[in-house]
């Protein structure tokens, strides 16, 4: 049981250049999210899933993508990369019921994104 | 729209003190409250969670934390730190309009140990 993976640890882009940031889970949780962390900011939500085939937009989705295929993955695609987009990005994942005893939401352990 | 206001950037103590972290929600309805904590180079990690009853929750590593409704507050506490409890910690709020995949969190208390 990996839990959530993320691919890869590190990139460097250069500007207006496409990538797609990988994550996965082997938990069979229904909901997928995608957050940034940039100093001072905490934790920013870009976009999340709630099931195979529905994603919906966070806080600050502006210059990403996503697609929900299948429940246990969850690509986040960068199609013109910027330097605002530098950052630490983590994906997490859960079960959908938050108040449950054993139920929390799980994170990667990150990427690293630098935007040149 | 749900919020979370940690007004601690960064908080020293010395090991064996006690610490106490301060964190300050809004939202509408009863929310779901969440401590998370994130080592250097690491992801985060759940240290204790309140959904209902019981309003003094504990946690993971020592830690326990208590809602506050009256002041909308979940402060996190434990009574005797250690070197290894350094890292940025991160108090969430989730809640009954929306799921678990869409935690609103404040921007973080970073918390160095002293000798």
């Amino acid at each position: 049981n990996a839990g959530v993976t993320q691919t890869p640890k590190f990139q460097v882009l250069k500007t207006g250049q496409s990538m797609t940031l990988q994550c996965a889970q082997d938990m069979n949780h229904e909901y997928m999210s995608w957050y940034r962390q940039d100093p001072g900011m905490g934790l920013r939500l870009i976009h999340y899933s709630v099931g195979a085939g529905i994603t919906d937009q966070g806080e600050v989705p502006n210059g990403y993508n996503v697609s929900r295929s299948t429940t246990e993955d969850f690509p986040l695609r960068l199609l013109s990369a910027a330097p605002s987009q530098t950052s630490v990005y983590f994906c997490a994942s859960s079960s959908a019921r938050l108040d449950l005893e054993n139920n929390e939401q799980f994170f990667g352990p990150g990427t690293r994104l630098t935007v040149l | 729209a749900q919020s979370v206001t940690q007004p601690d950037i960064h908080i020293t103590v010395s090991e064996g003190a006690s610490l106490e972290l301060r964190c300050n929600y809004s939202y509408g309805a009863t929310p779901y409250l969440f401590w998370y904590v994130q080592s250097p180079g690491q992801g985060l990690q759940l240290l204790l969670k309140y959904f209902s009853g019981d309003t003094l929750v504990q946690g993971i590593k020592g830690f326990e934390a208590e809602f506050k409704r009256s002041q909308s507050s979940f402060n996190l506490r434990k009574p005797s730190v250690h070197w290894s409890d350094a890292a940025e910690y991160f108090c969430a709020v989730g809640g009954t309009n929306f799921g678990n995949e869409k935690l609103t969190f404040g921007t973080g208390t970073r918390l160095t140990i002293i000798p």
